[in-house]
């Protein structure tokens, strides 16, 4: 089963808002990254965030993690055409040998 | 430097032919994963490598076998190939507890 579950599963915006997604997960974590699909394309790597973090930034995106509510969320400010994308988080699960477990992802639409 | 490569990016099998992904990685990472996605599933994790001639099973492994004889390398082989592979197939690797890199992907259809 899914580790992660993100919502919403789309979001549609106007060009110049902000965009929020939001990830929740299940057990306890080691880390817990976001990634940017195109359509067709692979996953790029966003932004990792480390389980005793609880705020980081890279440029527009501003990730949040709270580990006692398992939920982790993704702003992008300022939203770009080119922001259109499906988005997922994915967390590191601490037990065990390494293994990234994903959500199901937001596709994110962003209207000119 | 290419980061990580996968061949052929499109395939078609019929059912119950055999074949390889293969994955190549040119960053020295120790940490390899193979994915599936299907639409609306996200990505489910397949088989999972800690280093050379150390493999494990993800979320999904029947009808996948994988090995890892250079730190490079790590192909997804499948025995006998059904419809219900049909997806897309990525390849992914990191170092320890870091951002995963992937490849562009394959597409398969199995008819």
């Amino acid at each position: 089963s899914q580790q992660g579950e993100e919502d919403p599963q789309a979001l549609s915006i106007q060009e110049g808002e902000n965009a929020t997604m939001n990830c929740s997960y299940k057990t306890s974590i080691n880390n817990l990254q976001w990634y940017r699909q195109n359509s067709g394309r692979g996953l790029v790597h966003l932004i990792l965030i480390r389980s005793n973090e609880r705020e980081k930034h890279s440029g527009r995106l501003r990730v949040t993690l709270d580990t006692s509510k398992k939920s982790s969320s993704l702003l992008i400010t300022a939203s770009r055409a080119a922001d259109t994308a499906s988005y997922f988080c994915a967390t590191l699960l601490i037990q065990g040998a390494q293994k990234l477990v994903f959500g199901q992802g937001t596709r994110l639409t962003i209207n000119p | 430097n290419a980061g990580v490569t996968q061949t052929p990016k499109f395939q078609v099998l019929k059912t119950g032919q055999s074949m390889t992904l293969q994955c190549a990685q040119d960053m020295n990472h120790e940490y390899m994963s193979w994915y599936r996605q299907d639409p609306g599933m996200g990505l489910r994790l397949i088989h999972y490598s800690v280093g050379a001639g150390i493999t494990d099973q993800g979320e999904v492994p029947n009808g996948y076998n994988v090995s890892r004889s250079t730190t490079e390398d790590f192909p997804l082989r499948l025995l006998s190939a059904a419809p219900s592979q049909t997806s897309v197939y990525f390849c992914a690797s990191s170092s320890p507890f870091g951002g995963y890199t992937f490849g562009s992907g394959t597409r398969l259809t199995v008819v």
